[in-house]
């Protein structure tokens, strides 16, 4: 069974540039979850979905960022324009549920604004 | 608004010891509390889950306790080996924040063999 899957690995792009980041949820998982990793502030929260509906996106930094589900097996999140504190690990996890059931992720993109 | 801590940061221990991880929360009002293992390059993996009204979870050499009206949790790994050096998080679903995953620093180990 494969897992979460996210596309690129690495992506480098100068600022200014619009960077998509890709993510396909294992399948029959109904949330899907967007973190960032840095060393100064960890795992955040970016948003989440439910059924394909943005349920909290609170944790959108700016403007810059925006999110989408077009449906159950795809997500996007966008930058647009891209700025060298956007450097970071992005991580995709989906799940069955919130409150009982594991979140599972994916291997991230590695995304380097220079 | 939940916030997450492990100690210590880092830990470095033989092989064949056991050790203890710590995980402190400081709402107790959460839905599950989670345990996780990053290693380099890579995505999160989860080890365990302990819903709120459990005291722990266990599996293979790993047991996860969960104390709520302290605000604590501990993972005890067993008998160390080289292949669990990573970094272990510690992250919560706070019941305020709605489905949200708040996560700790983490703890990186290291074994040594």
């Amino acid at each position: 069974d494969a897992g979460v899957i996210q596309s690129p690995r690495h992506e480098v792009t100068e600022m200014g540039q619009e960077v998509t980041l890709r993510c396909k949820p294992i399948s029959g998982h109904d949330y899907l979850f967007w973190y960032r990793q840095t060393m100064m502030r960890g795992l955040e929260l970016l948003i989440y979905f439910n059924n394909n509906v943005p349920i909290d996106d609170s944790g959108m930094p700016e403007d810059r960022f925006s999110a989408k589900m077009p449906n159950a097996s795809f997500s996007t999140l966008k930058i647009q324009p891209s700025e060298p504190r956007d450097s970071a690990v992005y991580f995709c996890a989906s799940s069955l549920g919130t409150s009982n059931q594991p979140q599972h992720f994916g291997d991230g993109t590695r995304l380097s604004i220079l | 608004k939940q916030e997450v801590t492990q100690i210590p940061a880092a830990l470095s221990v033989p092989e064949g010891e056991n050790l203890v991880l710590n995980c402190s929360f400081t709402d107790s009002a959460i839905y599950n509390l989670q345990w996780f293992r990053q290693d380099p390059g890579k995505g999160l993996t989860s080890l365990l889950l302990i819903q709120s009204s459990q005291r722990e979870q266990t599996s293979g050499r790993l047991n996860a306790s969960l104390d709520k009206s302290s605000g604590r949790s501990t993972l005890y790994i067993a008998a160390s080996q080289p292949g669990d050096s990573a970094t272990y998080l510690c992250a919560v679903v706070s019941g305020n924040q709605g489905g949200k995953l708040i996560f700790g620093q983490g703890t990186e180990l290291s074994v040594k063999p």
